[in-house]
């Protein structure tokens, strides 16, 4: 079975641009969260969606939006970009199921962006 | 979510049992423990998780405290390629809830 696809796996974009970036889950998973690694804050949940709905959302600035597709596979946008948004995206995705601990996420190998 | 505490580096001989120690002293009941780990520039990578009893699978052992204060994560014969950084993460496991990392361990293999 096919692992998290994240796409693509390099960016360079300048300040004030916008991105996309897209998440492939894992065969069957519904649920896809997304994730930002920085040097300084390091792993920060940035939202979690579910049958196309956001469930759960991190503390970041509107300029970071998600949306998820009816397949289940997620993009993420980022408007207006600055320095900062500088960082590893990472998505990971789990298969829903009633009951605890079966919601592990597993993570793809993450989109590389950096601002200029 | 409960916060966990672990050192941040420790080093280990190749083919020794690495042993990495996580404190979750404010573990709620139904909270489960879930260790991950990181090869650089990676994505971060499952590896196992417990509530209460011991648990092994092919990559590793997590031993838990019977009052849950505290967990082991035990690689049994420890290769360089497991050199990384490990999160130890408590959660209750629904599938809304984020996975909140700390600074984690960062293990590093000696040849």
């Amino acid at each position: 079975k096919a692992g998290v696809t994240q796409t693509p796996r390099y960016l360079i974009k300048t300040r004030g641009q916008q991105v996309t970036l897209s998440c492939s889950p894992i065969s069957g998973h519904r649920s896809v969260s997304w994730y930002q690694q920085t040097p300084g804050q390091g792993l920060q949940f940035l939202f979690e969606y579910f049958s196309e709905t956001q469930r759960n959302k991190g503390n970041f600035p509107g300029r970071f939006s998600g949306r998820q597709f009816s397949n289940s596979r997620s993009e993420m946008n980022v408007s207006t970009l600055e320095l900062g948004d500088s960082a590893l995206y990472l998505c990971a995705s789990s298969l829903e199921v009633a009951g605890l601990a079966k919601n592990i996420q597993y993570f793809g190998a993450g989109t590389r962006l950096s601002v200029l | 979510d409960a916060k966990t505490t672990q050192p941040t580096s420790m080093d280990c001989a190749e083919g020794r049992a690495a042993n990495l120690p996580c404190n979750h002293s404010t573990i709620s009941g139904n909270e489960y423990v879930y260790w991950y780990r990181q090869i650089h520039s990676q994505g971060p990578q499952y590896i196992i998780h417990g509530l209460k009893n011991n648990e092994t699978n092919e990559m590793a052992s997590l031993i838990i405290t019977e009052d849950r204060k505290s967990s082991t994560l035990i690689l049994p014969h420890a290769t360089l390629r497991d050199t990384a950084v490990y999160y130890c993460i408590v959660r209750v496991g629904r599938g809304n809830e984020k996975l909140t990392f700390g600074t984690g361990t960062r293990l590093t293999i000696i040849p």
